[in-house]
């Protein structure tokens, strides 16, 4: 069971450039979620998801989009990489009334 | 708005000893208190997690204990040992919203022999 995967694992962009932060959860889980964590800030939630075909904003989402097309997979894009985007990126899943189970996580750094 | 204050932001403990970890929090709604665990290179994990109902609830060496009227929760780990060393989150929640936690700023704990 592999549970929740990211890839990559590191990634360095350049100011501008655009990508995609893969998330994916084998447990069916309803909820997925991504939080992007920076020193002596904890995590911050950035977009999250109820649902295939359902999401929502978290309390840093600009610069970022997300899409939920299936239950398991929900990417994070990029859209215009900003050095104020470095950052350790992680994605969460969970059921209703559950344990959230978080991905090792994904290292960004923008130059 | 912050919601939610933890501390101290760093700890260090002597092996065996008592390791007390405290989180603040404003928003009344909350109704489902956890403890993460995050040790270096990975992310959280739930550690334990308390219902507004009872004021203490334990797991082995950890512990919460829970202050309604004060909006305030604590970890503390019993006979602390070098493996407890990683950053500790606290992340109240309302109607078990798992999927948007606000979390505490951290606590990086260290054990020392």
């Amino acid at each position: 069971n592999a549970g929740v995967t990211q890839t990559p694992k590191f990634q360095v962009l350049k100011t501008g450039q655009s990508m995609t932060l893969q998330c994916a959860q084998d447990m069916n889980h309803e909820y997925m979620s991504w939080y992007r964590q920076d020193p002596g800030m904890g995590l911050r939630l950035i977009h999250y998801s109820v649902g295939a075909g359902i999401t929502d904003q978290g309390e840093v989402p600009n610069g970022y989009n997300v899409s939920r097309s299936t239950t398991e997979d929900f990417p994070l894009r990029l859209l215009s990489a900003a050095p104020s985007q470095t950052s350790v990126y992680f994605c969460a899943s969970s059921s209703v009334g559950n344990t959230i189970y978080f991905g090792e996580g994904s290292w960004l750094t923008v130059v | 708005q912050q919601q939610v204050k933890q501390s101290p932001q760093s700890l260090i403990v002597q092996k065996g000893g008592i390791s007390i970890i405290n989180c603040a929090y404003e928003n009344t709604a909350f109704d489902y208190f956890p403890w993460y665990q995050q040790f270096p290179g990975k992310g959280p994990a739930l550690l334990i997690a308390i219902r507004p109902d009872v004021s203490e609830k334990k797991e082995g060496r950890f512990t919460i204990s829970f202050n309604k009227s004060a909006k305030q929760f604590s970890l503390h780990i019993m006979d602390s040992q070098p493996g407890d060393s990683a950053t500790y989150f606290c992340a109240p929640t309302s109607n078990f919203g798992n999927e948007k936690l606000t979390f505490g700023t951290g606590t990086r704990l260290t054990i020392i022999p």
